[in-house]
């Protein structure tokens, strides 16, 4: 069994802390995806990892960034952390960059409140 | 436009009804297909892949028309933990894009 883990279940921060999410993959798995998803706007792709010390940006990269120092560890940063970056924010991982069976696999998530 | 497009419902269907979901997506590339489902505050969790010749897995049904670009996911027989939402994911040049999804709650 896949198993993706993320390092809070609930996290509560101020605006302008430095904030990191970790998330971990047991799978040996190459590609690696930070999303968040908030209600009446689904999930939302921030930055991906196709392997070790590369990252692209996604769809909302803007006051974020992110770390993969090793194969199963994808980290996601807020520099300074603002109120509308309360969200529940989603790892995923994923085994092949093109095949046909490239399903994701996400951890449990992380809500962040930011005060 | 969205690029994967969700009838966000929500359905409220009785149980042992059969329900039908539809997914529509303009990139025409696209080279796979999913349904997945989301329980309340959980993560999501793939349910089953959608092929060309269309796929079951129990009650479950899943179908692609790639002439029209969308999928359908087909649940007979509802029962009440099948209450979720289904999310359809299309994958193209590695990209995965989610749709909003489906809020499905089957009543006793």
């Amino acid at each position: 069994d896949v198993k993706v883990t993320q390092s809070s279940r609930y996290l509560v921060k101020r605006t302008g802390e430095k904030v990191f999410l970790e998330c971990v993959q047991d799978m040996d798995h190459e590609n690696m995806f930070w999303y968040r998803q908030d209600p009446g706007l689904g999930l939302r792709l921030i930055y991906f990892s196709y392997d070790v010390k590369m990252k692209e940006k996604g769809d909302i990269p803007e006051g974020y960034s992110v770390s993969r120092e090793k194969k199963e560890r994808f980290s996601l940063i807020l520099e300074s952390a603002s109120t509308n970056q309360t969200s529940m924010y989603l790892c995923a991982s994923r085994t092949a960059r093109v095949a046909r069976e490239e399903t994701q696999y996400f951890g449990p998530g992380t809500r962040l409140l930011v005060l | 436009r969205k690029e994967v497009e969700q009838d966000p419902g929500p359905f409220n269907v009785p149980e042992g009804a059969t329900v039908a979901f539809n997914c529509t997506y303009s990139n025409s590339a696209s080279q796979s297909f999913f349904w997945y489902r989301q329980d309340c505050r959980k993560e999501p969790k793939l349910l089953m892949s959608v092929y060309s010749s269309g796929n079951e897995d129990g009650r479950f049904t899943a179908q692609l028309n790639r002439a029209s670009q969308y999928i359908s996911l087909l649940i007979r027989d509802s029962k009440l933990s099948d209450s979720a939402t289904y999310l359809c994911v299309v994958n193209s040049a590695g990209k995965s894009t989610f749709g909003d999804g489906t809020t499905l709650t089957v009543k006793p």
